[in-house]
């Protein structure tokens, strides 16, 4: 089964704080993992990619197909970091077309 | 400027009665979908279309159908609205073929079955 898994619903930390939100996936093939982020009452909007390898808003994000996680990590939070962040996947092959799957989401609250 | 609208961007429907929510491009992308975001759920695929007249289901389609007549248009039908079907929609789209692309995402409909 495809599945993702983000197992905190809140993740608050002071500023200046290291972050890292952990999500953890299902998938027999080769996936494609995102993150995305949505700041209060917006549209999402892609963070980060796992085959770009890039570093967004201080963001970044590996992934580990041994542990089949690919967790989002800041070495300093700042307050505007403050949103809810969905890690994704989507696949190609039986079934699937590409659709995103969405974990449940994490709420990051950086405090002053 | 993102290339995918949205509306009504809010709505308030009593139960009983059919609503309509319309996702427009500019992109030419081949895929489009629906989705609904519930606390607790995140977001969940309700329908996509990977083609005009062609579309399929996703993993919460019950009391929901869809229709895609042009490129550019996706319409989601609640055929008779329900309290349960209280919540935010988002149309996304994306590019054809495999590669690592990442949907682009409207600003939502706000619904509020009474």
């Amino acid at each position: 089964a495809q599945r993702v898994t983000q197992p905190e619903k809140l993740l608050s930390v002071f500023k200046g704080a290291p972050v890292e939100l952990k999500c953890n996936y299902s998938y027999s093939g080769s996936p494609e993992l995102f993150w995305y982020v949505q700041y209060s009452r917006q549209r999402l909007q892609l963070l980060l990619r796992h085959i770009s390898r890039e570093s967004i808003k201080g963001f970044t994000a590996d992934l580990n197909k041994g542990e089949t996680s690919f967790h989002l990590k800041k070495p300093f939070a700042q307050e505007e970091d403050s949103a809810m962040y969905y890690c994704a996947l989507s696949g190609w092959g039986s079934g699937n077309t590409g659709k995103l799957i969405f974990g449940q989401g994490t709420t990051l609250q950086v405090k002053p | 400027d993102a290339g995918i609208t949205q509306s009504p961007r809010h709505k308030v429907t009593e139960t009983g009665t059919p609503v309509t929510l319309r996702c427009h491009q500019t992109e030419n992308h081949r895929y489009m979908y629906w989705y609904r975001q519930d606390p607790g759920h995140g977001l969940r695929l309700i329908h996509y279309s990977y083609g005009v007249k062609d579309t399929d289901k996703g993993e919460v389609s019950d009391g929901y159908s869809v229709s895609r007549s042009k490129t550019e248009d996706f319409l989601l039908t609640l055929e008779s609205a329900t309290s349960s079907q209280t919540s935010v929609y988002f149309c996304a789209i994306r590019p054809g073929g495999q590669g690592n692309y990442g949907y682009t995402f409207g600003s939502g409909t706000r619904l509020t079955v009474v």
